[in-house]
């Protein structure tokens, strides 16, 4: 079962406008979430992330909100910009309980911004 | 120079043939991961690694190996490989069990 979900594969949203992709997850022993940028040929880059104890955060174009009691996350890129077409992924994070290590990722969104 | 390299960069290679795929890093982390990226099914995390004497099992293991050479290496084979295992594979290091990882520029792997 898929502890992290993306439901929009692709997202298209016109230069200068808002981009909002959003992330929902199941497993409530997650307590920091990331998102991470992808260009084609290339490794995921880290973005930004969020610590559960957050409700919010910033970094420059980039906010991540997070609503704990939706177990849900979403990721606003103002104003969008044509090197932000990519593909974006979510990952959350925490102890499991069994132990287990790393990040678990979601599907990814392709994000592409229109001129 | 990055910071995670991964080695080949491409590979084909047939079924039934052992291959390995290496990955080093410069960050002086500790833990070292090795993802798999199929499309439209995100990354999935294949083995990890806390320390030269550690190793786990991740989400995907099955069919595949590991081996942590020394802190800057971690090295990723498949005894026999098989069509299914066509993917694209990604060497990841972090410095901490929750947070930010670093990833390498991934593997294209083709089994035929």
């Amino acid at each position: 079962d898929q502890q992290v979900k993306q439901n929009s594969p692709s997202l298209s949203v016109q230069e200068g406008r808002i981009s909002i992709l959003n992330c929902d997850y199941t497993n409530s022993m997650f307590d920091y979430f990331l998102w991470y940028k992808k260009y084609p040929a290339e490794g995921p880059t880290f973005l930004i992330s969020i610590s559960s104890i957050k409700d919010k955060n910033e970094d420059g174009r980039f906010t991540v909100f997070l609503n704990k009691s939706a177990k849900h996350l979403s990721l606003h890129i103002v104003p969008s910009q044509p090197g932000d077409s990519a593909v974006y992924f979510c990952a959350a994070s925490g102890y499991s309980g069994g132990g287990a290590d790393g990040l678990t990722f979601g599907k990814g969104t392709h994000l592409i911004i229109q001129p | 120079d990055a910071d995670v390299t991964q080695t080949p960069r491409n590979r084909i290679t047939k079924t039934g043939k052992r291959i390995m795929l290496e990955c080093s890093q410069t960050k002086g982390h500790d833990r070292m991961y090795w993802y798999r990226q199929d499309p439209g099914l995100g990354l999935r995390l294949i083995y990890y690694s806390f320390d030269v004497k550690d190793i786990n099992k991740g989400e995907i293991s099955d069919g595949y190996s590991v081996s942590r050479q020394a802190q800057a290496k971690f090295s990723l084979s498949l005894e026999s490989a098989i069509p299914n295992q066509t993917a694209l594979y990604f060497c990841a290091t972090s410095d901490s069990s929750w947070g930010e990882a670093f990833f390498g520029q991934g593997t294209r792997l083709t089994v035929v």
